[in-house]
């Protein structure tokens, strides 16, 4: 399906670090976007990627892209406390978002 | 640009009662929208896609009946949950596409919440 799958379900590090998630897909796709939602919260677009594209950076972000494995992978560096949230990957293909599960993100003072 | 509200925010409804939500896109047009619903710590369910002058298509395993979608205008759906119950108790979002945009380009509500008592 359209959907994708994040990895790992959740994940807990100290402020300052880097996180690291990833997504994986079953189909092909045109572009990936990756949101974000804060606790009870609508969506916030991060950052799209489109299949022609490897690697891209906004701000503290950088998404990867590996159309061949079919996954792609959210850096946060220095992470704040305010990037707790949880966070989603969204395969894009034709009309439709689906979201997978996404991954809780803590970040601890 | 490109921002969408919902109202209400928050709601709170008794059972067997109607509760309206309404969806805007206040800067743009949105000859589609789609409407989600999510659990406490689980993603967004996609419940169905409302277009402007059309029947909304729903969903695999979404009740038409329960989930009244209306998208009259080009800046307005509303859903309907009609004859609410507590297991309807959710968090429900909905997103807006520019009117001749790509596919991605889909802009999100602040939700609702909705408690049925």
């Amino acid at each position: 399906s359209q959907q994708g799958e994040e990895d790992p379900q959740a994940l807990s590090i100290q402020e300052g670090e880097n996180a690291t998630m990833n997504c994986s897909y079953k189909t092909s796709i045109n572009n990936l976007q990756w949101y974000r939602q804060n606790s009870g919260r609508g969506l916030v677009h991060l950052i799209l990627i489109r299949s022609n594209e490897r690697e891209k950076h906004s701000g503290r972000l950088r998404v990867t892209l590996d159309t061949s494995k079919k996954s792609s992978s959210l850096l946060i560096t220095a992470s704040r406390a305010a990037d707790t949230a949880s966070y989603f990957c969204a395969p894009g293909r034709d009309d439709k978002i689906i979201f997978g599960k996404g991954t809780r993100l803590h970040i601890l003072p | 640009g490109a921002v969408v509200s919902q109202h209400p925010s928050r709601v709170i409804c008794k059972s067997g009662t109607s509760v309206k939500i309404e969806c805007r896109s206040l800067d743009f047009q949105a000859t589609t929208m789609f409407w989600y619903r999510q659990f406490p710590k689980q993603s967004l369910m996609l419940m169905a896609t409302s277009n402007e002058g059309s029947k909304a298509t729903y969903e695999q395993g979404v009740e038409k009946d329960k989930f009244l979608i209306n998208h009259a205008s080009l800046t307005l759906s509303t859903l309907t949950v009609t004859s609410a119950h507590p297991e309807d108790s959710s968090f429900y979002i909905c997103s807006a596409r520019v009117t001749g945009g790509r596919a991605y380009e889909q802009y999100f509500g602040p939700g609702t919440r909705l408690t049925v008592t």
